[in-house]
């Protein structure tokens, strides 16, 4: 079974500096790593994933993730944050090996931009 | 639109009552998910279908739950008398094919309260 940990429950940071957001994942074939948003009273947007290849992905809003196998980590990263950015973030994994899969969420990760 | 559609959006009811949340996804979406979203957690996964038949319905909680998809597209999630703890959001999402690598649209989904 694959599991997300989240183990900030908010980040703080303020606006024009490097943020970033931590997660670190269980699966037990590859994984499939996935970045969402949430805003208020918004659906789940996708920001970005990593399937295979550069451990470094780019996404939207100028959001990149780094892969880390080794640490079992997927940390989302931002070098310059906007207050535009404070939203609910959550990591999800999916087992890599089959088809369709569920996506496993983490708890979420508020994440405030102050002015 | 050419979104994730979710009716309705808000429902309130009794507990003890029947209800139904709909979703139409995008179309030829292949895949459709069911999620629940309690206040502060991530999503929780309920279940997918691939086409018209339930791939994985391992996380729906109890028999009260279930969830059709009859001609491939629409899904109705179906509660039977409702609890208390039911409440939550219901959130819906499709995937376009095997080879989208887990990139889900959510829809904004349907608040249930029941009380």
């Amino acid at each position: 079974a694959q599991s997300v940990a989240q183990p900030e429950d908010q980040v703080n940071v303020a606006e024009g500096n490097p943020l970033t957001v931590k997660c670190t994942y269980s699966v037990s074939g590859n994984p499939y790593l996935f970045w969402y948003v949430q805003y208020p009273n918004r659906g789940l947007q996708f920001l970005l994933k990593y399937i295979t290849g550069d451990n470094l992905v780019k996404g939207s809003y100028g959001f990149e993730a780094e892969f880390n196998k080794s640490q079992t980590s997927f940390h989302l990263k931002k070098p310059s944050a906007l207050v535009s950015d404070s939203a609910l973030y959550f990591c999800a994994v999916r087992d890599g090996n089959t088809g369709f899969q569920k996506l496993v969420f983490g708890t979420g990760t508020r994440l405030l931009v102050s002015p | 639109g050419a979104g994730v559609s979710q009716t309705p959006s808000n429902k309130v009811t009794e507990k003890g009552k029947y209800v139904e949340l709909r979703c139409d996804p995008i179309s030829g979406h292949t895949a459709l998910y069911w999620y629940r979203q309690s206040l502060g957690q991530g999503p929780e996964f309920l279940i997918y279908f691939q086409g018209t038949g339930a791939a994985d319905d391992s996380g729906l909680p109890n028999d009260r739950f279930f969830a059709v998809r009859p001609e491939g597209s629409v899904s109705t999630l179906k509660i039977q008398r409702t609890e208390r703890g039911d409440s939550a959001v219901y959130l819906c999402a499709s995937e376009p094919g095997p080879a989208s690598g887990g990139e889900l649209f959510f829809g904004e989904g349907s608040r249930l309260t029941v009380l």
